[in-house]
C-alpha cells in the first residue's frame, strides 16, 4: 500500500491568510483526493486531482478557496486561502491505489492528516 | 486533545468482548465498501474491505457483513483489545478507477480494561 506523508502535521494560523499543504507519496499514483474532517465529523471530499489536468471540486467547495496543484505522480498541494474560524479542520490528502486483489481493486489510503486552527 | 470523535455515537465494550459496529450506507449502487480506523491524531486507516457480491469477508480478528437488502453494514471485531480503541469509518464506493468514497458518520469504540 502507498505510504503518504503530509506537511505540515499542524499549524494555528490568523484569519485572512492563507495555508499551502503538501502531500507526498512514496509511490507514483494517478487519483489522490483532499479531504476535510472537521471537529468530530466524518470526512468530506474536497476534490480529487489528477496529474496533469484541473482539479474536480466537489460541491461546496471552489478553486479561489481551495486551490490544487498536481505537478507529477507523486505529490499534491491543497492551499486554504483567505482563513476563517470556520476553515478549523483536519485536512486529509488520499491516494487511490491498486489493492490485495491486485489491478482490480481500488483502495485508498490516506496521509496522517494537517490540523488546522483558525485564529 | 484530539477532535476527532467528540461528537460521534460511541461503543463502549468490555476488553477481551466482541465488538460490533454498525453502519448504514445510502447508495444502492455503491459496490465497494471500506471499513477504516482512525485513532486519535492520525488518518483513517484501511482495515477491511468487501464487494457487493460477497455478503461476509473475514481478516483477522475482523468481520464484514454486508446486507444489500436493507443496505447495511457491519464490522465485527473479535476478543477486543485496547488497542482497538478509535473511530470506525464506513465508506462506500462504485467500484471503479476515480470514483469518490463516501463517508458514514462514525462509531467511536471505547474498550474498558
Amino acid at each position: 500500500s502507498a505510504v503518504i506523508s503530509q506537511k505540515p502535521s499542524r499549524d494555528i494560523c490568523q484569519r485572512g491568510t492563507s495555508l499551502t499543504i503538501q502531500c507526498q507519496v512514496d509511490s507514483q499514483v494517478t487519483m489522490m483526493f483532499w479531504y476535510r474532517q472537521q471537529p468530530g465529523q466524518s470526512l468530506t471530499l474536497i476534490a480529487t486531482a489528477n496529474q496533469g489536468s484541473e482539479a474536480t471540486y466537489e460541491s461546496g467547495f471552489v478553486i479561489d478557496k481551495f486551490p490544487i496543484s498536481r505537478p507529477n505522480l507523486t505529490f499534491s498541494t491543497l492551499t486554504v486561502s483567505n482563513m476563517s474560524p470556520e476553515d478549523s479542520s483536519i485536512y486529509l490528502c488520499s491516494v487511490e491505489d491498486h489493492g490485495s486483489a491486485g489491478v482490480y481493486s481500488y483502495e485508498q489510503y490516506f496521509g496522517p492528516g494537517t490540523r488546522l486552527t483558525v485564529t | 486533545g484530539e477532535s476527532v470523535g467528540l461528537h460521534l455515537p460511541t461503543l463502549s465494550v468490555q476488553e477481551g468482548d466482541n465488538s460490533i459496529i454498525n453502519c448504514a450506507y445510502s447508495n444502492s449502487a455503491s459496490d465497494y465498501f471500506i471499513w477504516y480506523k482512525q485513532e486519535s491524531g492520525k488518518g483513517p486507516q484501511f482495515i477491511i474491505d468487501i464487494r457487493s457480491n460477497m455478503d461476509k469477508r473475514q481478516g483477522q480478528r475482523v468481520t464484514v457483513l454486508l446486507n444489500k437488502t436493507v443496505k447495511h453494514l457491519s464490522l465485527q471485531i473479535a476478543a477486543t483489545q485496547p488497542g482497538d480503541s478509535a473511530v470506525y469509518f464506513c465508506a462506500e464506493k462504485l467500484n471503479n478507477a476515480g470514483n469518490m468514497l463516501t463517508f458514514g458518520g462514525g462509531t467511536r469504540l471505547m474498550v474498558k480494561p
